[in-house]
């Protein structure tokens, strides 16, 4: 199967401070990426999907100021949370398309904002 | 109507048994098809897609597709304790191009 990777896979940061989550495909190219946040107990949500070499698109709700996403290659995107709050704190998941559709996630990472 | 429906369950099989998990969709036009398994605490892991109408089978796994009624099912047999997840159902969606929507997810408890 595809394999998509993510790091960190846990950060704790204090509030007001920037966390950057990395997430590569890495056996083969994804044009497109997405990013998801779940809070416990709840299903995934869709952040937004990120096109290599363009800008991302943004879900309704999520501030893009807040979450900067940056595609800049085939296999690399990554997500920004800018001045972290701790309503912040989540499980922050990507994803990448190894066939159009077919999404292959990677193992997220937990971010606690204290 | 939401897009992408399932119950939530909890569904309670016992070991050995079948476990049935259903999904129900709103786009007729809608292509391809997707169930991710989902251990607590972790992320999402795909174990079948299914494009076409029919019955598709991977080991213990079986996806069934049928468009004109708009659902997607999943049949785990012999179900064991390790199958104990929450059972995503994918779909994609005409969405300006489209999009895949998750459905909310299946509970399923394996009792030993």
């Amino acid at each position: 199967g595809a394999v998509v990777s993510q790091h960190p896979s846990w950060v704790i940061c204090k509030s007001g401070t920037s966390v950057k989550i990395e997430c590569r495909s890495l056996d083969f190219q994804a044009t497109t990426m997405f990013w998801y946040r779940q809070f416990p107990k709840q299903s995934l949500m869709l952040m937004a999907t990120s096109n290599e070499g363009s800008k991302a698109t943004y879900e309704q709700g999520v501030e893009k100021d807040k979450f900067l996403i940056n595609h800049a290659s085939l296999t690399l995107s990554t997500l920004t949370v800018t001045s972290a709050h701790p309503e912040d704190s989540s499980f922050y998941i990507c994803s990448a398309d190894r066939v159009p559709y077919e999404q292959y996630f990677g193992p997220g990472t937990r971010l606690t904002v204290t | 109507q939401k897009e992408v429906e399932q119950n939530s369950g909890p569904l309670s099989v016992p070991e050995g048994a079948i476990a049935s998990l259903n999904c129900t969709y709103s786009d007729r036009g809608s292509q391809s098809f997707f169930w991710y398994r989902q251990y607590s605490g972790k992320s999402p892991e795909l174990i079948m897609s299914i494009y076409s109408n029919g019955d598709k089978e991977d080991g213990r796994f079986t996806a069934q597709l049928n468009k004109a009624s708009q659902y997607v099912s999943l049949l785990i047999r012999d179900s064991q304790p390790s199958d104990s997840a929450t059972y995503l159902c994918a779909v994609n969606i005409r969405a300006g191009g489209f999009k895949t929507i998750f459905g909310a997810g299946t509970r399923l408890f394996v009792k030993a």
